[in-house]
């Protein structure tokens, strides 16, 4: 099937600094990207995303970016905080389908 | 609402048997999906239900692997006979109607499942 990778496994920031995670898709009949987050122990949890017409997206703290000519998408988090630290997956949902395709994830540590 | 509710959180079991993981989907959701999660291929969709119909199934491994939605609250997956190589976590996942942005798909805690 269609791949949702991202290209950084790891990322490492310190306390107050900007974040951005990124991800690559290669289905472009994608309706919907959608960013998870999950911390140790916990399924994922929604964060923001955003519809393939649009190429920005703000939320609290974050910010989703599309480009759909790259087939690129970026979740940038303003002034990191410690409880920022999680594995961050990107997502995508076909515009024939429901079910939610993931990425492999990036860790995000965050340090004092 | 309490959320999606998975059983058991933890299961250690010997190879060769049965294992029944449980979901109960958040109330009013029709849509439920079982994703697998592992260090190597990360999070993978296993089967999903609407309104207790199977929609999908391609992503289930082997006949070993199966999943019913008798009722609108509840699902189970059932792994046998278990091998090592199923060890993994599962997760139950529900949503309201098709996805549009405004109904998420909703995650449990998980079932970590060990298999030895």
């Amino acid at each position: 099937g269609e791949n949702v990778g991202l290209h950084l496994p790891t990322l490492s920031v310190q306390e107050g600094d900007n974040s951005i995670i990124n991800c690559a898709y290669s289905n472009s009949a994608s309706d919907y990207f959608i960013w998870y987050k999950q911390e140790s122990g916990k399924g994922p949890q929604f964060i923001i995303d955003i519809r393939s017409n649009m190429d920005k997206r703000q939320g609290q703290r974050v910010t989703v970016l599309l480009n759909k000519t790259v087939k690129h998408l970026s979740l940038q988090i303003a002034a990191t905080q410690p409880g920022d630290s999680a594995v961050y997956f990107c997502a995508e949902i076909p515009f024939s389908g429901y079910a939610l395709n993931f990425g492999k994830g990036t860790s995000l540590l965050v340090t004092p | 609402d309490a959320g999606v509710i998975q059983s058991p959180r933890h299961e250690v079991t010997e190879m060769g048997q049965e294992v029944t993981l449980r979901c109960k989907p958040i109330s009013g959701h029709d849509y439920l999906f079982w994703y697998r999660q592992t260090m190597m291929r990360g999070l993978e969709l296993l089967i999903y239900f609407n309104n207790n119909v199977p929609i999908d199934d391609s992503g289930m491994p082997e006949d070993r692997f199966s999943a019913k939605m008798p009722n609108a609250s509840f699902s189970t997956l059932k792994i046998q006979p278990s091998e090592p190589r199923d060890s993994a976590v599962y997760f139950c996942a529900s949503s309201l109607r098709a996805y549009s942005g405004a109904n998420v798909l909703t995650f449990g805690a998980g079932s970590r499942l060990t298999v030895l």
